[in-house]
């Protein structure tokens, strides 16, 4: 089973609002990671976790929220978002460091901030 | 930082033709991965290559990784309409992947 599951799949929210994204993975992978993707443009790393600790943030606003409940589990949580932060966000992992092993992609969640 | 730059930008290739989208990095690779992104899709792995002047097939596709693993193409040979989507190469640093911009390549039957 090679595959990364998000919820939910479109996501239209207000710059009030404070929603979530689910990613869930069981392939025993120990890295996860947020991308943001733009129309037309290559995703663009936010955040990587290694064995559930965060190693990266790339200089993420604080409105990005992300959080690693378990080994299996990625959430990224959204408050007070700005219409420039509408993309689709992927949520990937691999087996151990992002430099070395293949990142597996989930299907994304497109979001709208209105 | 390190940057991959990846060309052409678009690509109008007629069915049964041949083509080429080219990466260049700023810094040397640890490796290179590949990933092709159909229209309203997500990025699926295609390959990775470490080794230095590695070339790998898959099909129709061949992969190459260059000398100095700072430099990769991929050449697709008889393109078909399956083939249409954005291939991205992304170069593997000490802890990240950098892609590159994408080649999107549209198809005319």
């Amino acid at each position: 089973d090679t595959e990364v599951t998000q919820t939910p799949k479109h996501l239209v929210m207000g710059m009030t609002n404070k929603k979530s994204l689910k990613c869930e993975q069981h392939m025993g992978h120990r890295a996860m990671y947020w991308y943001k993707q733009k129309a037309k443009k290559p995703p663009e790393l936010m955040f990587v976790y290694s064995y559930e600790k965060l190693s990266i943030n790339e200089s993420v606003p604080s409105r990005f929220s992300p959080e690693c409940p378990n080994s299996s589990l990625l959430n990224l949580h959204l408050h007070a978002l700005q219409p420039e932060d509408s993309a689709l966000y992927l949520c990937a992992s691999s087996r151990t460091r992002p430099s070395t092993d293949t990142q597996y992609f989930g299907p994304g969640t497109r979001l709208t901030v209105l | 930082g390190q940057q991959v730059m990846q060309i052409p930008q678009y690509q109008h290739v007629q069915e049964g033709e041949d083509f080429t989208t080219y990466c260049n990095s700023s810094t040397t690779l640890s490796n290179i991965q590949w990933y092709k992104q159909r229209p309203g899709g997500h990025p699926v792995f295609l390959i990775q290559l470490v080794k230095s002047g590695e070339v790998k097939k898959q099909k129709r596709l061949t992969f190459q990784f260059g000398e100095a693993k700072k430099n990769s193409s991929l050449h697709i040979t008889a393109t078909q309409t399956t083939d249409v989507g954005t291939y991205f190469c992304a170069g593997a640093s000490d802890y990240k992947l950098s892609f590159g911009a994408g080649t999107t390549v549209t198809v005319r039957a």
